[in-house]
Formats: C-alpha cells, sequence, structure tokens
C-alpha cells in the first residue's frame, strides 16, 4: 500500500493569497499522480491529472507540480469559491489511495 | 453530459448486506474506455477507495474489503451495483460512484475519477 502524507491539514489564507499544499508518498509513483477539490456536502472534482494535466474547465490558477514522491498543488490567487478541502490522490498502484485531506480556510 | 445517480437503502443493520447501484444516464456505460468505481467516505474523514469494475466484467478491489465486496455491472440497464457483506458501524459511510477516465500518452497511462455521483449516505445501526 502507498501511503500519502498530505501538508498541512488545515490552511488559514485569504482571498487573492498564493497557497501550497505538499503531498508527500511512501514510495515513487512517478507522475500517476491527481488532485480533488471538494466543498462541504459535495462530491470532490477532479482538478489535476498526471500531476500536472489540468482537468478541462478548471480555472488556470490552479497548477500541479511534483513527480516521484512529492508533489504540490498550487493556487494561485485564492477565489472565495476555492475554500475547501483538497485531496490528493496516487493510481500508480492498487489499492488506489488518497491523502487525508487539507481544508483551505478563511483567514 | 454523462452523469451518475447512486441509489439504495439508507439503512443496513449490523451483519447484513448493504447493496447500492449507480445508474448511468447522459451516455452509454460501455462506451469509451472507463472503470466505474466506488468511493466511500465516512463523515468528517477521508476518501477511501473500495474497488472497480470495467465492462468486461475485470474487477479490482481494496484488500482491506477485498473478502466483503462484489462489484458487478449490468450494461443492458446502464447500471454498476456495490456489495458489501457483513456491515457494522466501521462501514458507516457516504458512498460513491465515480467514473475513472482512462488517458494513455506516451509518457504513461493515466486513470483518475472525472465524474461523481451526489454520493448517498449509508448508516449501519441496529
Amino acid at each position: 500500500v502507498i501511503w500519502m502524507t498530505q501538508s498541512p491539514s488545515l490552511l488559514s489564507a485569504s482571498t487573492g493569497d498564493r497557497v501550497t499544499i505538499s503531498c508527500r508518498m511512501s514510495q515513487g509513483i512517478s507522475s500517476y499522480l491527481a488532485w480533488y477539490q471538494q466543498k462541504p456536502g459535495k462530491a470532490p472534482e477532479l482538478l489535476i491529472y498526471a500531476a500536472s494535466t489540468l482537468q478541462s474547465g478548471v480555472p488556470s490558477r490552479f497548477s500541479g507540480s511534483g513527480s516521484g514522491t512529492d508533489f504540490t498543488l498550487t493556487i494561485s490567487c485564492l477565489q472565495s469559491e476555492d475554500f475547501a478541502t483538497y485531496y490528493c490522490q496516487q493510481y500508480y498502484s492498487f489499492p488506489r489511495t488518497f491523502g487525508q485531506g487539507t481544508k483551505v480556510e478563511i483567514k | 453530459q454523462v452523469q451518475l445517480q447512486e441509489s439504495g437503502p439508507g439503512l443496513v443493520k449490523p451483519s447484513q448486506t448493504l447493496s447500492l447501484t449507480c445508474t448511468v444516464s447522459g451516455g452509454s456505460i460501455s462506451s469509451g474506455s472507463y472503470y466505474w468505481s466506488w468511493i466511500r467516505q465516512p463523515a468528517g474523514k477521508g476518501l477511501e477507495w473500495i474497488g472497480r469494475i470495467y465492462t468486461s466484467g475485470s474487477t479490482n478491489y481494496n484488500p482491506s474489503l477485498k473478502s466483503r465486496v462484489t462489484i458487478s455491472v449490468d450494461t443492458s440497464k446502464n447500471q454498476f451495483s456495490l456489495k458489501l457483506s457483513s456491515v457494522t458501524a466501521a462501514d458507516t459511510a457516504v458512498y460513491y460512484c465515480a467514473r475513472e477516465d482512462i488517458v494513455v500518452v506516451p509518457a504513461g497511462r493515466h486513470e483518475a475519477f472525472d465524474i461523481w455521483g451526489q454520493g448517498t449516505m449509508v448508516t449501519v445501526s441496529s
């Protein structure tokens, strides 16, 4: 099983801030990583796959980077609709696993 | 536009079998290169992948649940289903069905959950 450590667990930020979320793997996964956004009471939504490829329709302020064991999700200019919980997920091997989540809250 | 909708009992007694169905609308479950997956989320917690099925019937399960899980597909009804046996309170969660899209590029084969159902809450309690 590949374990994933997301940090921070909670991030307090203001509209307009640049925020970065980290996801570290227990072993290398090349670029087989996705990022999701989840708002309260809603299903997750795919933001990024292949570590850095933006899903169709996702705003360009979202970007992903990394390869191997260390990955980053960056929101370049936080908007009000971006306050949510973010999850990384690996699809390098079975079982598919998710990070524990990073909640981005209003400072 | 493809949409997914979960359905099934919201309350299951301990030791019984949880059964959920995901109906695919707006497209055929057999078209394209997709896996059809189940994922769950206990209240206030993270996401746990349960397993997936391809329309050929090929399945992959989470080893932590494998002995209790069966995922099946009914292409004639455009549905796929989850059965989880011998449930306990630990199985109480929101259950999501999701489509896992397969994108093949020179650098590799990428599979991510691009469409999700709205989720259905299942409580295990007597």
